[in-house]
This record gives structure tokens, sequence and C-alpha cells, in this order.
């Protein structure tokens, strides 16, 4: 099937810690891999993105690579900020039709 | 650059009464568009996508409906509410096969 499975939360952190939450895919096909943000009460915004193999998007200090060789993107941050406190998606885009794939989400809590 | 909006920003509605859900977007053609659900705490539900004017497919069934009368508008309807359509409303929008662009968001609690 074609489908975005990513680590349950909460996760909870000291500030500047090390930060992975953990996202791989099931697709036929390299679809492009994404990393969306949900801060409390708004839409979700765009992370960062990796469109083929091997790829590392970045943004804000949070890197993500597309291993196809595991069918993962993990997305990591060397020290994470209370202001990252939020809900991160991972997801993939279709690679026929016009649905996009996400992960159920993962809460991140971030304690000075 | 391109731009989404969503009204209302809030809305409480009481059981049974309609609903109209508007979604704008600016600075592009013939984009995809979406309509998805999220409940308190929960992750995403498509709704409904549109790849043109008057072309939607429903994802999931219920009592919602949704409309494309324009090329860059997006609608979702219902003409009587229930408890369990509270939600995080979200629009987004795509040019295939690219990255997905979402709106603000309509908080509805249905009372």
């Amino acid at each position: 099937g074609n489908s975005v499975t990513q680590m349950e939360g909460p996760v909870t952190l000291s500030e500047e810690a090390f930060l992975t939450i953990n996202c791989t895919y099931t697709a036929t096909g390299y679809p492009s891999l994404f990393w969306y943000v949900q801060y409390p009460g708004e839409g979700l915004q765009l992370l960062l993105k990796a469109t083929k193999a091997d790829d590392k998007g970045s943004n804000k200090g949070f890197e993500a690579t597309y291993r196809k060789e595991t069918t993962s993107f993990h997305l990591e941050k060397g020290s994470v900020q209370v202001s990252d406190s939020a809900v991160y998606f991972c997801a993939r885009s279709p690679r026929t039709g016009n649905q996009f794939y996400f992960g159920t989400g993962t809460s991140l809590t971030v304690i000075p | 650059s391109q731009t989404i909006h969503q009204w209302p920003a809030t809305l409480v509605q009481p059981v049974g009464s309609p609903l109209s859900l508007e979604c704008t977007v600016e600075g592009t053609s013939n984009p995809n568009l979406y309509w998805y659900r999220q409940a308190a705490g929960r992750g995403l539900q498509l709704l409904f996508y549109s790849v043109g004017i008057g072309q939607i497919s429903s994802e999931v069934p219920q009592n919602l409906s949704a409309s494309r009368p324009q090329d860059r508008q997006f609608i979702l309807s219902s003409k009587k509410l229930l408890l369990s359509d509270s939600g995080f409303y979200l629009c987004a929008w795509s040019v295939p096969p690219d990255t997905q662009y979402f709106g603000p968001g309509t908080r509805l609690t249905v009372l």
C-alpha cells in the first residue's frame, strides 16, 4: 500500500536536547517527502522537503534525509528550543493520483 | 507569491444548522484543492479534493459536501450540522505533483 508511519508521541525534551522523529513510508516509485509543522491553533506549515533519494531537506536547524534503502525520512535537530514545541507531520506526495499521505503527527514539547 | 485564505477563522454553530466555509487561493492557476478535518489532538482526515472547476472527489461518506465554483475557490458546506462535525478544518492547495500548502484553518464547534 501507500502510507506514512511516524513515531508516536508525545515527545518531551529539555531545551538544547537532540531531537529525532522517525518517519517511514511505503510507496511504489519515488515520491517526494515532506515534514510539516503545526503550531497551536494554526494550519500546517511546510518545514522541509526532499524530492529524490539521498536529498537532504533542511530549514530552521531541522534536517531530514531521503533514504531509499530504508524508506525513511527521519526529522532531526541538534538543539531544540522552547519555540519548537508543536506537532510535526511527515508526508509523501502522490506518485499517481492526487492524494497526499500524512502520518498521524508527533507532538513535541520542549521545556526550559 | 501564492497565498491561501480561509474564513471564518472560528465558528460556533448549533446542531442542525447549515454550514459554509470558504477557501480562496491567490497567485496560482488551476491548483488542486483539498479539504481536511482534524479532530482535537488527532491527525488529518482528507474530506474532499478537486482537480478543476466543478470536479469534486469525496474521500469519506458524511453529511458534508464541497463545491468549486471558480478556479481558486473551494467551499465546504453542510445542510444540517452534527455534533461530530466539530473540528479544525483545513484547506490546502497544490500544483501537481509538488508540495501541498495549507491555509490557516477554521475552528468549528457544534453545540
